[in-house]
């Protein structure tokens, strides 16, 4: 079925180095992309959005890339530090139609382990 | 600004029990979604609750059900537990607004089954 999917389950960087992590969608009716940053235990923080009329966005520290011809998303944290060390998730919303805000469907996560 | 508030934070039921969980959203924010995010997996879509009226359903079985109230404060109910159904259960609320999603999560509920 359709699904949001990851390419690389984990991620080992060293500090101070940058770090991007990948994501395939597989729905080109979703409108609206965000990636969030899961630490053990708590539930997923906002990190960074897109929409679908965009190709780029930056945040601090981080810059969301997306590619709609190949359904493609990536996430580029620079400078990567320890405190990063999480789970990403990215995630789609599925407009539902009518008065409905739609669903968020996540992919399977990306484990992200940053050395000092 | 308070965030997404869930309550209790931790609970352990027994198969067959029923269980509530509670979600305060965001000041302001009128659509309230809950997710079930089993261990080492992403979260899963259960329920999307807008102005107190359902407005998505996942693929869950009849025993999950959930309501919102006129403050948008939400419930979710699951009757006859299982052992699967041990989770971390997340609520997210979202703003009103033509285009504006913002899905602010809380830090969940972690229901355990025994």
């Amino acid at each position: 079925g359709e699904s949001v999917g990851l390419h690389l389950p984990t991620l080992s960087v060293q500090e101070g180095d940058n770090s991007i992590i990948n994501c395939a969608y597989s729905n080109s009716a979703s409108d609206y992309f965000i990636w969030y940053k899961q630490e053990s235990g708590k539930g997923p923080q906002f990190i960074i959005d897109i929409r679908s009329n965009m190709d780029k966005r930056q945040g601090q520290r981080v810059t969301v890339l997306l590619n709609k011809t190949v359904k493609h998303l990536s996430l580029q944290i620079a400078a990567t530090q320890p405190g990063d060390s999480a789970v990403y998730f990215c995630a789609e919303n599925r407009p539902a139609g009518g008065t409905s805000y739609g669903k968020l469907t996540f992919g399977q996560g990306t484990i992200l382990t940053v050395h000092p | 600004d308070a965030g997404v508030t869930q309550s209790p934070t931790h609970l352990i039921k027994t198969r067959g029990q029923q269980v509530t969980l509670r979600c305060s959203p965001i000041s302001g924010h009128k659509s309230v979604s809950w997710y079930q995010q089993v261990l080492g997996q992403g979260p899963q879509f259960i329920f999307q609750y807008y102005e107190k009226e359902e407005r998505g359903r996942g693929n869950f079985p009849d025993r999950f059900s959930a309501r919102q109230f006129p403050n948008y404060s939400s419930e979710l109910n699951v009757n006859a537990l299982l052992l699967g159904d041990s989770a971390l259960y997340l609520c997210a609320s979202s703003g009103a607004g033509t285009g504006w999603y913002g899905y602010t999560f809380g830090s969940g509920t972690r229901l355990t089954v025994v």
